[in-house]
């Protein structure tokens, strides 16, 4: 089945730093969503991408939909200890009607 | 508004016992989803229904597993007889009928279940 890779699977930074996590595809898709999941919880829908090339931002998060339709990237700006947390990608490929999961990244910070 | 409402939150239960899992979607939401999360795994779907109909249920994972919707509101996830490797994260999530929204899932806080 489809995959999504995404990456880095951790990260470690220092509060305040500006954190970058993308996801891949073997295959083009129409739709790329970013989730947040905090311990305990389901999944947070952040930021939702439909068009290739478009760049959303939520606060300080910003995503963006690949141009080659293949990829997306999530960044977050000036982080705090609340961002800490997996980020999750999702994708809809051409045709399909299920959503395809990334492994998720882990983000811890460090006060 | 109320988000999606799973219960229980916990359940721990022993090996060949029933197990359900409960589900209540967003109000106006058509579209009913369930995951499980493992940490090997990470987030299965496992089946999901359009306006109370089951369209996949290709990620149920054998026989044990069934799904219902009996209506708009409610839906069940019952494993039956449960076994060790069952234990999970269970999450139900929807989505809206709305053209070009349909694909954002709203999640629920998951069961964790435990099965010994």
């Amino acid at each position: 089945g489809q995959q999504l890779n995404q990456s880095p699977q951790s990260m470690f930074i220092q509060e305040g730093e500006d954190v970058s996590m993308n996801c891949t595809s073997s295959s083009i898709f129409n739709t790329w969503l970013w989730y947040k999941q905090d311990p305990g919880e389901g999944p947070v829908l952040l930021i939702a991408l439909y068009k290739a090339g478009e760049l959303t931002s939520n606060g300080r998060l910003t995503a963006q939909f690949g141009i080659t339709r293949k990829d997306s990237f999530l960044n977050i700006s000036a982080s705090i200890p609340s961002d800490v947390g997996i980020y999750f990608c999702a994708g809809l490929s051409q045709g399909a009607q299920k959503l395809v999961f990334g492994q998720g990244t882990r983000l811890t910070i460090n006060p | 508004d109320a988000g999606v409402i799973q219960s229980p939150r916990h359940e721990v239960t022993e090996m060949g016992q029933e197990v359900t899992l409960r589900c209540k979607p967003i109000s106006g939401h058509n579209s009913l989803f369930w995951y499980r999360q493992t940490m090997m795994r990470g987030l299965e779907l496992l089946i999901y229904f359009n306006n109370n109909v089951p369209i996949d249920d290709s990620g149920m994972p054998e026989d044990r597993f069934s799904a219902k919707m009996p209506n708009a509101s409610f839906s069940t996830l019952k494993i039956q007889p449960s076994e060790p490797r069952d234990s999970a994260v269970y999450f139900c999530a929807s989505s809206p009928s709305d053209r070009g929204r349909w694909n954002e899932q709203f999640f629920g806080p998951g069961t964790r279940l435990t099965v010994l």
